[in-house]
């Protein structure tokens, strides 16, 4: 079955830590894609990265890196310095090829981050 | 930021009477979705749009009907609301379908209770 695994429910550290959210998946497929998402208290949810199965190079931006490893099938998302702001909960999704051209999104349930100051 | 709106933000109902929430978009994505989220089961599909006036099913379709007469409209009614679609609902827009090579942008969300 494809699914994504996002085994931490809810996180707790205090501002300026650096965090890891883990993110575990499985496909069938060789060309797929992942996601992380972000949503604040406000509640809106926000496009943070995509990554495609071709291109395992990590990414930084900013405080923001993501390391991606098909070996383990997993992508997680570190924050370095940790702000308050941060304070979200994030998602990572999956997206697979179905029958035809379609693909599905596959989410996982989400990782609760509380920023302490 | 992406130009969605949904329409009314909040709204309280009792079970049996119908609801239409509406999504609105100004980016001309072709695809349009509608999730709802709740605790314990994440993002959720319920319906999704590739075009004015095809639409398909997504994981969780029963008790919802869509409709598309426009490209910038998306259009989710509960015909009878239950207390089990009291829930916070996402509209959301893409390029490509669902997500594909690209991503998703969400709508502000819509809370329904269904007293």
């Amino acid at each position: 079955a494809q699914k994504v695994t996002q085994a931490q429910t809810e996180i707790s550290v205090v501002e300026k830590e650096d965090v890891t959210l883990d993110c575990v998946y499985e496909t069938r497929d060789t060309t797929y894609y992942l996601f992380w998402y972000k949503q604040p208290p406000s509640g809106e949810l926000v496009f943070l990265i995509r990554r495609n199965s071709f291109d395992e190079q990590n990414e930084i931006s900013g405080r923001y890196s993501w390391n991606f490893q098909k070996s383990t099938s997993s992508f997680n998302f570190t924050i370095t310095a940790s702000q308050v702001v941060d304070s979200a909960v994030y998602f990572c999704a999956l997206s697979e090829a179905e029958a035809g051209n379609n693909r599905k999104l596959i989410w996982g349930l989400g990782t609760s981050l509380a920023v302490n100051p | 930021d992406a130009g969605i709106t949904q329409s009314p933000r909040h709204k309280v109902t009792e079970t049996g009477t119908p609801v239409t929430l509406r999504c609105h978009q100004t980016e001309n994505h072709r695809y349009m979705y509608w999730y709802r989220q709740d605790p314990g089961h994440g993002l959720r599909l319920i319906h999704y749009s590739y075009g004015v006036k095809d639409t398909d099913k997504g994981e969780v379709s029963d008790g919802y009907s869509v409709s598309r007469s426009k490209t910038e409209d998306f259009l989710l009614t509960l015909e009878s609301a239950t207390s089990s679609q009291t829930s916070v609902y996402f509209c959301a827009i893409s390029e490509r379908l669902a997500g594909g090579a690209g991503e998703l942008f969400f709508g502000e969300g819509s809370r329904l209770t269904v007293l």
